[in-house]
């Protein structure tokens, strides 16, 4: 009972540095999606895909590349880090692109950078 | 600006109700809308949605106000493990809108 699956927990950069966060998900879901969390703010979507090929931009997508070659991972890029971009990022998938499917999310991936 | 809005906190005597409230005054017809509930240091975890009439599952009721523009979270009897914070969630296509959340505390 894996369910969704987010490398690394914790990661420390340098401004300027580039890295990839990884989303791994074993349910075959179509639907997968990267949230940012920062203090005292709820999540908010950057990027989602409702399927292999297809990607779109959520509300805040500046600095983030996503791509999704299959079903199963959706890579989050970050490829220049700014200190703006510290904060906790959650993976989610849910079986369904449209409104009844519920989000089944990673337990997060914590980002400084300095 | 934020499609939901919460109250802050909110505190819950054990064993007893509790009702979080939501407003989504600019809600449109085909948005859901959808509750989570986040522990400390986990992601968000799935507690109900609903459309337009009230909703019942194992864990929770969300009763929609008549012109869908509020609605609320009913956890009927409060435990421990209910404390966490509750966010509010407007589903519109393919995109979720969380709000700030309202941090539940659980007084034995």
């Amino acid at each position: 009972n894996a369910g969704v699956t987010q490398t690394p927990k914790f990661q420390v950069l340098k401004t300027g540095q580039s890295m990839t966060l990884q989303c791994a998900q074993d349910m075959n879901h179509e639907y997968m999606s990267w949230y940012r969390q920062d203090p005292g703010m709820g999540l908010r979507l950057i990027h989602y895909s409702v399927g292999a090929g297809i990607t779109d931009q959520g509300e805040v997508p500046n600095g983030y590349n996503v791509s999704r070659s299959t079903t199963e991972d959706f890579p989050l890029r970050l490829l220049s880090a700014a200190p703006s971009q510290t904060s906790v990022y959650f993976c989610a998938s849910s079986p369904s692109g449209w409104g009844t499917g519920e989000l089944f999310f990673g337990e997060g991936s914590r980002l400084t950078v300095l | 600006d934020a499609k939901t809005t919460q109250p802050n906190s909110m505190e819950s005597n054990e064993e007893e109700p509790v009702h979080l409230p939501c407003n989504h005054s600019t809600i449109s017809g085909t948005d859901y809308i959808h509750w989570y509930r986040q522990l400390p240091s986990q992601g968000p975890e799935y507690v109900i949605h609903g459309l337009t009439s009230n909703v019942n599952n194992r864990m929770a009721s969300l009763a929609i106000a008549e012109d869908r523009k509020s609605s609320t979270l009913i956890l009927h009897r409060a435990t421990l493990r209910d404390a966490a914070v509750y966010y509010c969630i407007l589903r519109s296509g393919n995109q979720f809108y969380f709000g700030t959340g309202t941090s539940l505390t659980v007084i034995p």
